[in-house]
């Protein structure tokens, strides 16, 4: 079946750290890799995508890219702010009749200053 | 460019009734996906419309239904509600086409079953 894995959370780093959130997945066929974030209270926001192997999304300073060869789509960011407190949700999309999202199951992230 | 819309943003109802939640999709989108988050989970896919029609479900009973309007807008409509059916409810409108294709999520209703 298809389904994707998050490393499990919450993950807690002090402004500036650099972040890493790790994404695998499995899926028959070539899926599309997104990461969503979800705010407080907010629903979800896409935050970068990538629809074919060896692609990078970015976004934000965020980038993550898509690995075939090791079905992953980790997600990094450099230096994090404040204001990337949110919880971040890894994503595939096939089209089985429907174009579907399968998510994880969701990192909660919190940046201390 | 009108986002996605939900409404209401929050309800409460009590075991065995019946609810309808509604979306207004994206201006240009003809796709309306639902989805249900759990508290602490990631989104489960219930169903999606296009062209009025459901065309994929995910694994929910059939008390779970939708309706989508020719204005794309849709309704999600939950019978005998149970209170594992608390959480909340995500409504996505996107562009058939590619899988690439990214689904504009609204702010969600957040249902409560007491």
């Amino acid at each position: 079946g298809n389904s994707v894995t998050q490393m499990e959370g919450p993950v807690t780093l002090s402004e500036e750290a650099f972040l890493t959130i790790n994404c695998t997945y499995t899926a028959t066929g070539y899926p599309s890799l997104f990461w969503y974030v979800q705010y407080p209270g907010e629903g979800l926001q896409l935050l970068l995508k990538a629809t074919k192997a060896d692609d990078k999304g970015s976004n934000k300073g965020f980038e993550a890219t898509y690995r075939k060869e090791t079905t992953s789509f980790h997600l990094e960011k450099g230096s994090v702010q404040v204001s990337d407190s949110a919880v971040y949700f890894c994503a595939l999309t096939i089209i089985q009749g429907a174009q579907k999202l399968v998510f994880g199951q969701g990192t909660r992230l919190t940046i201390n200053p | 460019e009108t986002g996605v819309t939900q409404s209401p943003t929050h309800l409460i109802k009590t075991r065995g009734q019946q609810v309808t939640l509604r979306c207004s999709s994206q201006s240009g989108h003809n796709t309306v996906s639902w989805y249900q988050q759990a508290l602490g989970q990631g989104p489960q896919f219930i169903f999606q419309y296009y062209r009025e029609e459901e065309n994929g479900r995910g694994n929910f009973p059939p008390r779970f239904s939708g309706l989508q309007f020719p204005n794309y807008s849709s309704e999600l409509n939950v019978n005998a509600l149970e209170l594992d059916d608390s959480a909340l409810y995500l409504c996505a409108s996107s562009l058939v086409g590619l899988a690439g294709n990214e689904q504009f999520f609204g702010p969600g209703t957040r249902l409560t079953v007491l």
